[in-house]
């Protein structure tokens, strides 16, 4: 069975430019994952799609991050305009669709992002 | 506000010998805890869970123990070996929380030949 495929691994921007990520979840898990891990810091969620509907964006800066989900398959998470304090890893993960807050999460590999 | 507290940046164990990681958690209304561990550029891969009803998880050399009434839980390895020299993230989530895990810092654990 494939995993959670992301790209790019690696993304280097300079301040107030923008960049985009994009994920694919395990075949047939309908709930998918964002979320960011700053260095010496556990990964902390985003926002969460079920399906393509966002069940949880409560820790997403809408100011400047965006998510979408469409056709409720791959995603992309987006920052326009990034700040230095966004340096960090970006990973995405994915669950069945059993929607129970025992679900395993099945993570991607990330991408780390460095603003300059 | 840290939730979830892993207060051992790091860890060194000798080759055969036990690994013990500990997790402290301050909300209790957290009643599902996991254990995750990351290679350097992979992402988080699922080790062992427990839920708040039981006091102990085993599954091989892996063994998780929890301590409702301290919020504490702990991940022991035996016997310890190289290819478990990683960082180990603990997580917990609550029902009424959905499906967010909310995750410790970390600990680095090294295993010696």
């Amino acid at each position: 069975e494939a995993g959670v495929a992301q790209s790019p691994r690696y993304k280097i921007i300079e301040k107030r430019q923008s960049v985009a990520f994009w994920c694919n979840p395990i075949s047939g898990h309908a709930t998918l994952y964002w979320y960011q891990q700053i260095l010496g810091q556990g990964p902390k969620l985003l926002i969460q799609f079920q399906n393509n509907g966002v069940v949880d964006d409560s820790q997403l800066p809408k100011d400047r991050f965006s998510a979408e989900r469409l056709k409720g398959v791959d995603s992309t998470l987006k920052i326009q305009p990034a700040k230095l304090e966004d340096s960090a890893v970006y990973l995405c993960a994915s669950s069945t669709t059993a929607g129970l807050h025992t679900d395993t999460q099945y993570f991607g590999p990330g991408t780390r992002l460095t603003v300059l | 506000d840290q939730q979830v507290k892993q207060n051992s940046p790091s860890l060194s164990v000798q080759e055969g010998r036990i690994s013990i990681l500990n997790c402290d958690y301050t909300n209790s209304m957290f009643d599902y805890f996991l254990w995750y561990k990351k290679y350097p550029a992979e992402g988080p891969t699922f080790l062992i869970s427990i839920s708040s009803i039981k006091d102990k998880n085993e599954d091989g050399r892996f063994t998780v123990f929890l301590n409702k009434s301290a919020k504490h839980l702990s991940l022991h390895i035996v016997p310890s070996q190289p290819g478990d020299s990683a960082v180990y993230f603990c997580a917990a989530s609550a029902y009424n929380y959905g499906q967010n895990f909310v995750f410790g810092p970390g600990t680095r654990l090294s295993v010696l030949p």
